[in-house]
């Protein structure tokens, strides 16, 4: 089965600059995607970036990016002139991306963003 | 385009009866997905429908929960005879016929268990 950890419970930057944000997955799959997901205050589930794990390319949307490792298993997420509305909980998470496989996305524990003004 | 709703937001019930949680895919979508997020956890997969089928319930607690996507309809999670522990933010997503890797996220139902 596929776990995800993200080892950061909470974290915090600054307004303006710049936060990391870990995220590591185990399995035995070639063909999968990652994503990271945003759940601020008003719990609503938003997707902040995605990965397919066949590009080397890392992805990228505006102030946020990824930094995929496949062999490590690592995927972490960087935000970049962090913004106030930047603070909430952030979930990586991982879906098979074989036919006929499970769907469902594996969530990590989230990583708590905090930003100071 | 209306998203994924879910309705109630919020639902209380006492110990012992029933709960029924609502959830209207994106227009287009046939694929529904039902997650449980417990106090401080992450969200947890229960139980992937198409329209009539239940394709994948390894999620789902063997007992007192069932999950339905009608042909007309909303998708209904059900929960019968309630326990304080059921007390979590219910989430449904949804996806295209393609089978999309993208799902999107219903805004969840809040249930409390009293």
């Amino acid at each position: 089965a596929q776990t995800v950890t993200q080892s950061q419970p909470e974290m915090s930057v600054q307004e303006a600059e710049t936060v990391t944000l870990s995220c590591t997955y185990d399995t035995s799959e070639s063909d999968y995607y990652l994503f990271w997901y945003k759940q601020p205050p008003s719990r609503q589930m938003i997707l902040v970036i995605r990965q397919e794990a066949y590009k080397q390319q890392n992805a990228t949307e505006n102030r946020f990016s990824v930094n995929f490792q496949k062999a490590a298993k690592s995927f972490s997420l960087k935000i970049s002139d962090s913004q106030l509305g930047d603070a909430a909980m952030y979930f990586c998470a991982y879906r098979s991306g074989s036919s006929g496989s499970a769907r469902q996305l594996t969530f990590g524990s989230g990583t708590q963003l905090t930003v100071l003004p | 385009n209306a998203g994924v709703m879910q309705n109630p937001r919020h639902l209380v019930r006492r110990r012992g009866q029933e709960a029924r949680l609502r959830c209207s895919p994106m227009k287009g979508h046939s694929h529904v997905y039902w997650y449980r997020q417990l106090p401080e956890e992450g969200l947890k997969f229960m139980v992937y429908l198409q329209k009539e089928n239940i394709i994948d319930e390894s999620g789902m607690p063997k007992e007192r929960f069932s999950a339905e996507f009608p042909k007309e309809g909303p998708s209904i999670l059900r929960i019968q005879q309630v326990v304080r522990g059921d007390s979590a933010a219910y989430f449904c997503a949804s996806s295209d016929r393609g089978g999309s890797y993208e799902q999107y996220f219903g805004p969840g139902t809040r249930l409390t268990v009293t």
